[in-house]
């Protein structure tokens, strides 16, 4: 099985500034992988699928990029309303959900 | 509109089983592979299972396989999971997600609200 090593576990940023979650796989995933945001008390949402591609109606401050078995996602100018949870998801073989990175303001 | 409502959850015992729906809605069903995901409560996200849209593939993550059947009805546009042999650790929030194509097995776009497993005596 394919595991998912996301960092940080917990992120304090303010508003505006750049931010970045890891997603590290045991091996090769080949750029299958999404990103989701989940609030609290919400079903995740899907922000960016196979890497790099923005889902419909996501803010455009949020991109993914990586390849191989390391991959990043970055919210270019952190606004009050992304904070939330954000997990990372491989589906090269099966799926397997990264831990989860709970972003808060500073 | 895309619309999952899964229902069925409840308090059940260990060893026991349960069975979850998931009424699908706003799209053509039969046309879409599905999944279910679990949340335990606090925790992060787990897939659990996935079923083609013809219901020819289907998978299972480790920790439920032998336990758990994932089946669908596409004449009822209905997802369906049973659940088995029940244990603590299944104790969680059950998701239906469909992806966002139909050709794709990734990109779960679309989620319902959850229905609410708990296995305790």
């Amino acid at each position: 099985d394919i595991q998912m090593t996301q960092s940080p576990s917990f992120l304090s940023a303010s508003v505006g500034d750049r931010v970045t979650i890891n997603c590290k796989a045991s091996q090769n995933i080949n750029k299958y992988l999404d990103w989701y945001q989940q609030k609290h008390g919400e079903a995740p949402k899907l922000l960016i699928y196979n890497t790099n591609n923005l889902q419909t109606g996501i803010p455009s401050r949020f991109s993914g990029s990586g390849s191989g078995t390391d991959y990043t996602l970055t919210i270019s100018s952190l606004q009050p309303e992304d904070v939330a949870t954000y997990f990372c998801l491989q589906h090269s073989s099966r799926y397997t959900f990264g831990a989860g990175t709970k972003l808060e303001l500073k | 509109e895309v619309q999952l409502v899964e229902s069925g959850g409840g308090l059940v015992q260990p060893g026991r089983s349960l069975k979850l729906s998931c009424v699908a809605s706003g799209f053509t069903f039969s046309n879409y592979g599905m999944n279910w995901i679990r949340q335990a409560p606090g925790k992060g996200l787990e897939w659990v299972a996935y079923i083609s849209s013809g219901s020819s593939y289907i998978y299972y993550a480790e920790t439920v396989k032998g336990r758990f059947t994932i089946s669908r009805d596409n004449a009822k546009n209905t997802l369906y999971l049973q659940m088995t042999s029940l244990r603590s650790e299944d104790t969680a929030l059950y998701y239906c997600a469909r992806p966002l194509y139909y050709y794709s097995s990734y990109g779960f776009a679309y989620w319902g609200q959850g229905t609410l497993v708990t296995v305790s005596s």
